[in-house]
């Protein structure tokens, strides 16, 4: 059964780097039929995809992010990650990660990061 | 971007109702549109793909419809456990975007 996990910090200070894993167990993410990717809600909001990565370590990121973004993956341990540079209060929400087959049919349980002094 | 507008963002309705939830995009999508079910302090559950499959374990209550443009989400005889929000997404265009969720509430 396939699950994913995220962790990292929940509070982040203004301006710095905000670093999140998903770890993935019952799949391999070096699977070719899989996509990646990272998606947020802001609290009480909508949600916002952020960006994917395959197996052969493709990335497209949403363009509103694409200077601030970096989604890499760990192949040995069955991870991929999350880096948002220069975080603002704007970017205080749920991060969840997912795998994208035809929609996103597997989510993590999110994990809320706080951006704030 | 491809916009996803959705109707109402509130509906309130009672059990065994029918339910019907309109997502509209800016562009033409064909039939690349998904369908999420989102209860509070959890991550959205995936109920349709592709318009109108049906993702296996979904109740048969739940049917999806539409394309181009015009897309709905029908929940037929409402039960308990159906009050929830309700997401759209399109998957034709990078980047992927969502409508802004409705959500059905207890009448």
């Amino acid at each position: 059964q396939l699950q994913l996990q995220e962790s990292g910090p929940g509070l982040v200070r203004p301006s710095a780097t905000l670093t999140l894993t998903c770890s993935v167990s019952g799949a391999s993410v070096n699977s070719d039929s899989d996509y990646w990717s990272w998606i947020r809600q802001p609290p009480g909001k909508g949600l916002e995809w952020i960006g994917y990565i395959y197996y052969s370590q493709t990335t497209n990121y949403h363009p509103s992010l694409n200077s601030r973004v970096t989604i890499s993956i760990d192949k040995s341990k069955n991870q991929f990650f999350l880096e948002l540079t220069s975080v603002t209060a704007a970017d205080t929400a749920i991060y969840f990660c997912a795998r994208e087959m035809a929609g996103f049919d597997h989510w993590g349980q999110g994990i809320l990061v706080t951006v704030s002094s | 971007d491809i916009q996803m507008t959705q109707s109402p963002s509130t509906l309130s309705a009672s059990v065994g109702d029918k339910v019907t939830i309109t997502c509209r995009a800016s562009q033409n999508i064909d039939a690349w549109m998904a369908w999420y079910q989102q209860k509070p302090g959890k991550a959205p559950k995936l109920l349709m793909y592709k318009a109108s499959s049906l993702e296996n374990g979904v109740p048969s209550r739940f049917s999806g419809s539409g394309s181009g443009t015009e897309f709905t989400l029908t929940i037929s005889n409402l039960q308990p456990d159906d009050f929830a929000t309700y997401h759209c997404q399109q998957y034709d265009s990078y980047p992927w975007t969502f409508g802004q969720g409705t959500k059905v509430e207890s009448k």
